[in-house]
């Protein structure tokens, strides 16, 4: 079974500090993994994604993430926060073969907050 | 939200109605997904359709229905069945053949139940 975990519900930082938000996953196969960010009342908005390749991704907003196959994780970073990046963010991940290639699977969500 | 529309933004129902939500895309994508969230709850799989004429049930299917008539339209009703509709709802849809592309979103349907 496919599923991901977001081990923290809400992640304070000072604006200008580093972010880290963290994912791990389980999936059989080779994983597809995303990040997606939610401002309140809004649709998903995609960040970055990890195929294969180089281990760190970059994406949107100054974003990156780093995919960790020992550790199944991957963990959303950015080096110094805005207070605009505050914002529910949502790990997915999707296997690579199978009959229902499209579907995702998400984590619970982080609500990050950076304060001023 | 490229290219997915969903109407209405607010939809207030009362209990025992039959309500249907909009989900419009212009991209061209085969595959359409409806998606339930709730606070801390992440999001949850209703229905979803990988073509037209096609669906299956996701991980929450029960008091809602779907239909997949047209490549661009995947309305969602929510039935009186349905015992705890108020959520956020969300569209989305991915191209087919690429596994490895992200889905779009549109930009959400808040249900209330009066």
């Amino acid at each position: 079974a496919q599923s991901v975990a977001q081990p923290e519900d809400q992640v304070n930082v000072a604006e200008g500090n580093p972010l880290t938000v963290k994912c791990t996953y389980s999936v059989s196969g080779n994983p597809y993994l995303f990040w997606y960010v939610q401002y309140p009342n809004r649709g998903l908005q995609f960040l970055l994604k990890y195929i294969t390749g180089d281990n760190l991704v970059k994406g949107s907003y100054g974003f990156e993430a780093e995919f960790n196959k020992s550790q199944t994780s991957f963990h959303l970073k950015k080096p110094s926060a805005l207070v605009s990046d505050s914002a529910l963010y949502f790990c997915a991940v999707r296997r690579d073969r199978g009959s229902t290639l499209g579907r995702l699977y998400f984590g619970r969500g982080t609500q990050l907050t950076v304060w001023p | 939200d490229g290219g997915i529309t969903q109407s209405p933004k607010y939809l207030f129902r009362k209990e025992g109605q039959n309500v249907t939500l909009s989900c419009e895309q212009n991209l061209n994508h085969d595959a359409m997904y409806w998606y339930r969230q709730d606070p801390g709850q992440g999001l949850r799989l209703i229905y979803y359709s990988q073509i037209v004429n096609d669906f299956q049930k996701g991980d929450i299917a029960e008091g809602y229905s779907v239909s997949r008539e047209k490549k661009e339209s995947f309305p969602l009703t929510v039935t009186s069945a349905q015992k705890n509709p108020t959520a956020f709802y969300l569209c989305a849809s991915i191209g087919t053949g690429e596994a490895y592309n992200e889905q779009f979103f549109g930009p959400g349907t808040r249900l209330t139940v009066l």
